[in-house]
């Protein structure tokens, strides 16, 4: 079945310690998004690709940055977690003349 | 900006009780969605209306688009436990670069009592 992919499904890292969070989708879909989402919060959209076309969103800290290398995968590394990002990170995808979006199952970051 | 609100926030109901979220744009909107994210989950698409003063049922959930398309309502009669989740609603965000971009509301926290 095709579908959107997120690896790992749980994340344990140290404070400043650098982490990637990784999101594969079958869907040959030319839209991908990331999102941080906060307990009992909407997602908050950190940016996202138009096919190669990297879009950032004004609010998303430095800290976050992201790396598509094709249709694919996309990746989300966290330069230095603070304890402010544990959070779940959703991965979403969507295409041109769809308008929905299809997440993927998450992967949950807890920072010590 | 765009601004997406919902309410209530939580609800809280008995099994069998009827429960409605609603959803109001501060722009006009091509379309809303709506996604349900079940406890520890995802968030997962449940319909998309497009046109103004459109009604689509889902089995025990109805959903409507306002007539100025700014507003929308998600009602489910006689709630069950499986009912249990977030319920989001989400319209294009507005802008020249923003394809494909979702404004979602607050959500809506529903809880079931057996």
């Amino acid at each position: 079945d095709a579908m959107v992919i997120q690896n790992p499904r749980y994340q344990v890292t140290q404070f400043g310690k650098p982490v990637t969070l990784s999101c594969s989708q079958t869907l040959n879909h030319n839209v991908m998004y990331w999102y941080q989402q906060k307990s009992s919060q909407a997602p908050k959209l950190l940016f996202h690709y138009y096919d190669k076309d990297f879009n950032n969103e004004a609010d998303t800290p430095d800290n976050f940055q992201s790396r598509r290398p094709n249709t694919s995968f996309c990746f989300l590394d966290i330069r230095s977690p603070g304890l402010g990002d544990a959070a779940m990170y959703l991965c979403a995808t969507s295409r041109e003349g769809l308008r929905t979006q299809y997440f993927g199952p998450g992967t949950r970051l807890l920072v010590l | 900006g765009q601004q997406v609100m919902q309410i209530p926030q939580y609800q809280h109901v008995q099994e069998g009780e009827d429960f409605t979220t609603y959803c109001n744009s501060s722009t006009t909107l091509s379309n809303i969605q709506w996604y349900k994210q079940r406890p520890g989950g995802h968030p997962v698409f449940l319909i998309q209306l497009v046109k103004s003063g459109e009604v689509k049922k889902q089995k025990r959930l109805t959903f409507q688009f306002g007539e100025a398309k700014k507003n929308s309502s998600l009602h489910i009669t006689a709630t069950q436990t499986t009912d249990v989740g977030t319920y989001f609603c989400a319209g294009p965000t507005a802008g020249g670069t923003s394809y494909g971009k979702l404004t979602f509301g607050q959500g809506t926290i529903l809880t079931v009592h057996p």
